[in-house]
Formats: C-alpha cells, structure tokens, sequence
C-alpha cells in the first residue's frame, strides 16, 4: 500500500515567517494529495488539495506544491499567524476513495 | 460539517467488553470510512465501506468489524476491547465537492474518545 512519509514532525516559526512542510509518497500511481488542519480537540479539517496533473495551487496565504518525478509535495504558509498553530496531516491517494496520511507536523507560531 | 455526526463522543470501558461507535451522516454519501489517531500515526485507516453491505478493510482492521446496514450508519465494534484500543476515533465520509477543493473529497466527523481500561 501506499506510504507516506512527513516531515518535520514539529515547526516552530515567528509570526509573520512562512512554514514549510514536506510530504514523500510511495506510490507512483498516486494522483491526489490533500492537506488536512487540526487545531486541538477538533476534527481534522481539509484545508487545500492538489491533484497530479497540476504542479502548485494556491489559495490565499496557503499553497501546495507537487513533484511527481521525485514523489513529493509540500505545504506552504506564508505570512504565518496565531490560528495558524495547529497540526498538519498530509495524505496520498492512487484512487479516490483511500487516503494514506502521514504522521503529522505540529506548528508553532510564535508572538 | 458535512452532516456527519458521531456517538458516543466519549466512552470509558473495561479490556474485554464490546463496543459499538457510531457514524451517521445525513446526506447520503456513498463512502464512509472508520480512522483512528494516535500520537505519531497519523490517522489510519480501521475499515471503509462503499455503500450498503460493502465494507472492506484497512491498514489497522485487527481487533474490530463494521457493519453497514443502511446508508446513513456506518457502525464500528470492538468485540472484546483492548488498552492497544484507547484512542480517538474519527468517521470520516467522501463527497464530490462542488467549488474550491477537488472531488471527492474526505470529510471528517466530530471523533470519539475511547478510552479502555
């Protein structure tokens, strides 16, 4: 099955800095990568999603960036805030209905 | 929210008594799916289902069994519950989105707290 790696496991930045984490898949077939937000004791809730045909999305201070060939995509938040504090989960899917996630990035954003 | 909704929201119970989770969503989505998070995991897939009577397993379905007998519940037993089990539990359904993120999109419901002794 697929697997998915995430990195880093925690992000501490200044606020008003950009956060950058990284995601790698296993399965070359995989075609749709969303990111999901936490905040605590919450639902994970889904923030921006790319698919494989598309190289970078972005909305507002969020976008998502995909590399096929070295399967990898990551998330970028510029302009970092407080509500920006929270836990990222990215996930992988070669059909869709099956998501793979990874482990999850704790963010940070200090005063 | 999707409709989705969740019960119990908390449960505490004994290693060996069974237990039943409950998914129900109000939109009558085809998908539905049972996840549980642990620190350092992620979220991981326990069992999916893609319409009544269709379930399938996961990457974690050791322990537990679904049953879907009618479109909006989606119900998750732990026949003789372990400590290896105490986490948060999330149900999850997919739907095709009309604006903003792509199709089929999985969306997530309040979660439950278990919690076994």
């Amino acid at each position: 099955g697929e697997n998915v790696e995430q990195h880093p496991s925690t992000l501490s930045v200044q606020e008003g800095d950009s956060a950058v984490i990284k995601c790698t898949y296993s399965d070359s077939a995989s075609n749709y990568f969303p990111w999901y937000k936490q905040e605590l004791g919450k639902r994970p809730q889904l923030i921006i999603d790319i698919r494989s045909n598309v190289g970078e999305k972005k909305d507002q201070r969020i976008a998502v960036t995909l590399n096929k060939t070295a399967k990898h995509f990551s998330l970028h938040i510029t302009e970092t805030q407080p509500e920006d504090s929270a836990v990222y989960f990215c996930a992988a899917s070669f059909n869709d209905y099956k998501l793979s996630f990874g482990a999850g990035t704790t963010v940070t954003v200090r005063a | 929210d999707a409709g989705i909704t969740q019960s119990p929201r908390h449960k505490v119970t004994e290693t060996g008594t069974p237990v039943t989770l409950r998914c129900h969503q109000t939109e009558n989505h085809r998908y539905m799916y049972w996840y549980r998070q642990d620190p350092g995991h992620g979220l991981r897939l326990i069992h999916y289902s893609y319409g009544v009577k269709d379930t399938d397993k996961g990457e974690v379905s050791d322990g537990y069994s679904v049953s879907r007998s009618k479109t909006e519940d989606f119900l998750l037993t732990l026949e003789s519950a372990t400590s290896s089990q105490t986490s948060v539990y999330f149900c999850a359904i997919s739907l095709r989105h009309t604006s903003g993120a792509s199709q089929e999109t999985q969306y997530f419901g309040p979660g439950t707290r278990l919690l076994v002794l």
